[in-house]
């Protein structure tokens, strides 16, 4: 396809329970990055990977939060011991010029 | 810190009426500045941009935005708005992190087309 795509579209899970988010870019973008979009904090910005680099990962919660990137291509989320307050719409994003964000459709994710 | 603020969480505007989005920004230097529109379930899409140049930039749709730097502002415009048009848009400010743009977004402002 010629967009971004994640997996899964949505996803519940049980508290405590790890979750695995995945994104894939769309291709020969070398930057990708990962919103979250929940209702009580809008979008923010979780972290940014320059080819499997990640030189900005200010925007990650806690440390149960980690991301990789491999090949220069996809990338996973990995959210460790989920929380109720990790529900949310998480988004990805990738570029070329590292300037425009294309967006994929996000991944919902409920914990409950 | 860079910041946005949309200070209308929901506009409500008639088929066929003009529409204005308010969009301010805060930013030490040139911002890059951006609007997004999401539909229900959907991503997020590019709507324009600005980096530089003239004021006035032109978008998919039939958008428009102009930038004020006096006024730190970045306000969306369409002549003439469709159902389809109705959505969350997002204004955005790039912040630059080695090489490549963060961004900040505002809240967001909810559209309804009353028929």
């Amino acid at each position: 396809g010629a967009g971004v795509s994640q997996s899964p579209s949505n996803k519940v899970t049980e508290k405590g329970k790890d979750v695995e988010l995945r994104c894939d870019p769309i291709s020969g973008h070398t930057a990708l990055y990962w919103y979250r979009q929940s209702l009580g904090q809008g979008l923010e910005f979780l972290i940014y990977f320059q080819g499997n680099s990640a030189p900005d990962k200010s925007g990650l919660p806690s440390d149960r939060f980690s991301a990789e990137r491999t090949g220069g291509s996809v990338s996973t989320l990995t959210i460790q011991r989920t929380q109720q307050e990790d529900s949310a719409v998480y988004l990805c994003a990738s570029s070329f010029t590292g300037v425009e964000q294309f967006f994929g459709p996000g991944t919902r994710l409920t914990v409950l | 810190a860079q910041s946005v603020t949309q200070p209308d969480i929901h506009i409500t505007v008639s088929e066929g009426a003009s529409l204005e989005l308010r969009c301010n920004y805060s930013y030490g230097a040139t911002p890059y500045l951006f609007w997004y529109v999401q539909s229900p379930g959907q991503g997020l899409q590019l709507l324009l941009k600005y980096f530089s140049g003239d004021t006035l930039v032109q978008g998919i749709k039939g958008f428009e935005a102009e930038f004020k730097r006096s006024q730190s502002s970045f306000n969306l415009r369409k002549p003439s708005v469709h159902w389809s048009d109705a959505a969350e848009y997002f204004c955005a400010v790039g912040s630059l992190i080695q090489g490549a743009q963060k961004l900040v977004f505002g809240q967001g402002t909810r559209l309804t087309i009353n028929p």
